[in-house]
């Protein structure tokens, strides 16, 4: 089975910085992707990791360690638009290459 | 590049309607195509998944059906919906390093 296990809720202030633990557990792994979805809008691509290490896009960098079965995702430079839900997802050879999705973290940005 | 499309955007329907929402992918070749449902506050589900024409996989029991009647198109359909299908209903097409998602579809069961 699948399970992916990431916080609920964060909060941080504008300028600072947040990280987001993901953990999975899964039969296979093939990637590991994180999505911004703002409230009402369909999920948006972050960032794709399959790699152990640390990947770096502007404010925002992701990193993945497969032996330990944990991803983060690292926001800098908080701004208000940061507010938003972040979902991690596995995707799992052994599940057709489906993901698995978290249940998101939602962050809230405050001044 | 790729593209996907997805409608309408919102949609109200009565209790017993039927539900036709439609998916279209460009720019790409056999993708696999996904249907999700996200109700309100809650995360993701996975509906239905297809890796080919007229290959439809049901992740779960319920009043949807779909089907993919050509190579870049995707349909979720309902003969008679229901107060509790009402969500967020998202398309997604998946390549090798790409999972994208269409804009989603807001729909209201009244």
């Amino acid at each position: 089975g699948q399970n992916i296990d990431q916080p609920t809720e964060m909060t941080a202030t504008e300028g600072a910085i947040v990280q987001i633990n993901c953990t999975y557990q899964t039969s296979g792994f093939n990637g590991l992707f994180w999505y911004q979805q703002h409230a009402g809008e369909a999920p948006t691509f972050l960032s794709y990791n399959v790699l152990d290490g640390l990947e770096e896009k502007g404010r925002f960098s992701s990193f993945l360690s497969r032996s330990k079965g944990y991803s983060y995702l690292l926001l800098k430079e908080l701004q208000m638009k940061d507010s938003a839900s972040y979902l991690c997802a596995v995707k799992d050879p052994s599940n057709d290459y489906k993901l698995s999705f978290g249940a998101g973290t939602t962050v809230t940005v405050r001044a | 590049s790729q593209t996907i499309h997805q409608w309408p955007a919102t949609l109200v329907q009565p209790v017993g309607s039927p539900l036709s929402l439609e998916c279209t992918v460009e720019g790409t070749s056999n993708p696999n195509l996904y249907w999700y449902r996200q109700a309100a506050g809650r995360g993701l589900q996975l509906l239905f998944y297809s890796v080919g024409i007229g290959q439809i996989s049901s992740e779960v029991p319920q009043n949807l059906s779909a089907s993919r009647p050509q190579d870049r198109q995707f349909i979720l359909s309902s003969k008679k919906l229901l107060l509790s299908d009402s969500g967020f209903y998202l398309c997604a097409w998946s390549g090798t390093a790409s999972y994208t998602f269409g804009s989603g579809t807001r729909l209201t069961v009244v």
